[in-house]
Order: C-alpha cells, then sequence, then structure tokens
C-alpha cells in the first residue's frame, strides 16, 4: 500500500470556522509533511514532523495548527483563516527525514476555499 | 538561497516524439532532485529520485539526468503519449531534506 489518504476532498469555510483536514498512510514512513500550493503555483512546504515530533514549521501563521497524534495520522487544524488562504492543500510521507534516498509520497490534497 | 528554475513553462507536442524537460538549481549542495507528475487539481506522483551521487536514473520511458556541478537536471521522455499530458515538477532535496520546488512544465501531448 502506497497510499496517501486525504480528507475531506473539498472544503468550505467561512473566515470564522473550525475546521481539520486529516492525513492518513499505512506505509511505515515516519516523516510527514504538509504543502499549500496555489492554482499554477508549485508546493510550498508549511511543516515536517519526524516520529510524530515537529521539526520544522517554515514561518506558517498561527491559524494553522499542525498536529500529529500517532505515526500513521496527521492533522492540520485550521481557525480564523483568511480568503488567501485558499489553497490545494497536500499532505506528504516519506520513510524518514534524514535520508536522500527517500521519496515523498504525496495525497490527493484538500481544495480549501475561504470565504 | 536555492532557487530552482524548469524550462519551458509549456510545451505541446504530436504523440509518439521523444521530448526532454529542463530543471537548473542555484546551490549545487544538494541531497537528491527528484521529478514528479501532476494532473489537473490532483496530488503529485513521485517519477523519479536522483541522488546526489547518481547521475541518472530510468523507469520505463523516462529517463531522467543529473548534472550537479552544472546545476541541472533532464527528464527524457519517449514516445511520447496523449496520457503523459500533465504539469511536471522538479524539486531539490536540501541539506534539511526540505523540498524544493520549480515552477513546473505543462506538457501537452496531441494525438
Amino acid at each position: 500500500d502506497t497510499e496517501v489518504t486525504q480528507t475531506p476532498k473539498h472544503l468550505v469555510m467561512g473566515m470564522t470556522n473550525k475546521k481539520s483536514l486529516k492525513c492518513e498512510q499505512h506505509m511505515g514512513h515516519r516523516a510527514m509533511y504538509w504543502y499549500k500550493q496555489k492554482a499554477k503555483k508549485p508546493p510550498e512546504l508549511m511543516f515536517v514532523y519526524s516520529y510524530e515530533k515537529l521539526s520544522i514549521n517554515e514561518s506558517v501563521p498561527s491559524r494553522f495548527s499542525p498536529e500529529c497524534p500517532n505515526s500513521s495520522l496527521l492533522n492540520l487544524h485550521l481557525h480564523a483563516l483568511q480568503p488567501e488562504d485558499s489553497a490545494l492543500y497536500l499532505c506528504a510521507s516519506s520513510l524518514q527525514t534524514s535520508s536522500s534516498t527517500d521519496t515523498q509520497y504525496f495525497g490527493p490534497g484538500t481544495r480549501l476555499t475561504v470565504l | 538561497k536555492q532557487e530552482v528554475t524548469q524550462i519551458p513553462a509549456a510545451l505541446s507536442v504530436p504523440e509518439g516524439e521523444n521530448l526532454v524537460l529542463n530543471c537548473s538549481f542555484t546551490d549545487s549542495a544538494i541531497y537528491n532532485l527528484q521529478w514528479f507528475r501532476q494532473d489537473p487539481g490532483k496530488g503529485l506522483t513521485s517519477l523519479l529520485l536522483i541522488q546526489s551521487s547518481q547521475r541518472e536514473q530510468t523507469s520505463g520511458r523516462l529517463n531522467a539526468s543529473l548534472d550537479k556541478s552544472s546545476g541541472r537536471s533532464t527528464l527524457y521522455i519517449a514516445a511520447s503519449q496523449p496520457g503523459d499530458s500533465a504539469t511536471y515538477l522538479c524539486a531539490v532535496g536540501d541539506s534539511s531534506y526540505k523540498l524544493i520546488f520549480g515552477s513546473g512544465t505543462r506538457l501537452l501531448v496531441r494525438p
């Protein structure tokens, strides 16, 4: 099983809402990532978790709050977002973060629209 | 700061042609380079990963090369098919194993 799943596929929320994105993998990977991708732009790294600990935060605003409850699951909690946060949010995983041989496997993404 | 550039931004070819996509990077101190494919509105599919010590990798009709000293990689697609139409992204893995992406090449293979 080389699949990373993400739910929901689409999400529309108001600026006062609280919502969460979910990502799951069962490949035994110990590194998990959140990326943000705006239309016609490349993905931009937001967070990296390694062995369930946050290892990289790319200066992401606090209205985005990541959580890694266990080695298979990664959440992104959203609160008080702005319309410019509308984007495709991609989750990825790799065997670990500290190897040049590890491919990152991406999920299909959650298309987020903030009204 | 590492910068990754992909040329051309868009490419349209007839079916059956062999084609080359280009990727360049400014800092040669990379750990690996990956090529991905992305269909519209979808996630990324990994195509090939080249470690910094390698020169090329092959998978089916795809061949990727890496020249660290010149800061370049190419993705060669043989006998292109309409199903190859997608955006192709290259990404460089840096010393912290973060991926830095190029802006991609949008490929259209015409039947």
